[in-house]
């Protein structure tokens, strides 16, 4: 099916390490984003693209990397962990600036 | 500071009736709203948009209501249904502007 995915749905860190959240859609979107979720703060914008080697900044984009070499693809790099990282972190895309995101389903992290 | 803000964390509507969730916003230059809706465990889904341009918009059991002047937006779901029970996010985004803002959402609980 036609969406976009995240891959790992789950993950737990110690302070300090690094890693990639992947995403990838297949919907030919130009824009991508990645939201943050906590409770009590909705979600909150940490990069996004318009389109391939385009990014920019959200509004909570500290501690993050982001780049974006094809269409399908915009990972998210955590340079180090830390606690305050611990959220459910969605991916989302959109057609161009007229139409609404499409999500994708998650990736739970916990820094310890 | 959030410019889109959802001051009920949670309402509880009994099937049937009419369920109205609110949504605040700051920022005069937003010219589109959209409302997601979100099921434990899954992404946002979008539910319906309506543009500046406009005070109402229908989709089936839900409709949209904007206010301008107040600065002030509204979903009708009518009747509600269990199934409607899930966290609703309004979001806005400013004419030209690439970002979304979300509000902190709203969790709706439909009583059978």
């Amino acid at each position: 099916n036609a969406g976009v995915t995240q891959t790992p749905k789950f993950q737990v860190l110690k302070t300090g390490q690094s890693m990639t959240l992947q995403c990838a859609q297949d919907m030919n979107h130009e824009y991508m984003s990645w939201y943050r979720q906590d409770p009590g703060m909705g979600l909150r914008l940490i990069h996004y693209s318009v389109g391939a080697g385009i990014t920019d900044q959200g509004e909570v984009p500290n501690g993050y990397n982001v780049s974006r070499s094809t269409t399908e693809d915009f990972p998210l790099r955590l340079l180090s962990a830390a606690p305050s990282q611990t959220s459910v972190y969605f991916c989302a895309s959109r057609l161009d600036r007229n139409y609404g995101y499409t999500f994708g389903s998650g990736t739970r992290l916990t820094v310890v | 500071d959030q410019q889109v803000k959802q001051n009920s964390p949670s309402l509880s509507v009994q099937e049937g009736r009419i369920s109205i969730l609110n949504c605040d916003y700051t920022n005069s230059m937003f010219d589109y709203f959209l409302w997601y809706k979100k099921y434990p465990a899954e992404g946002p889904t979008f539910l319906i948009s309506i543009s500046s341009i406009k005070d109402k918009n229908e989709d089936g059991r839900f409709t949209v209501f904007l206010n301008k002047s107040a600065k002030h937006l509204s979903l009708h779901i009518v009747p509600s249904q269990p199934g409607d029970s899930a966290v609703y996010f309004c979001a806005a985004r400013r004419y030209n502007f690439n970002k979304f803002y979300f509000g902190s959402g709203t969790k709706l609980n439909v009583k059978p």
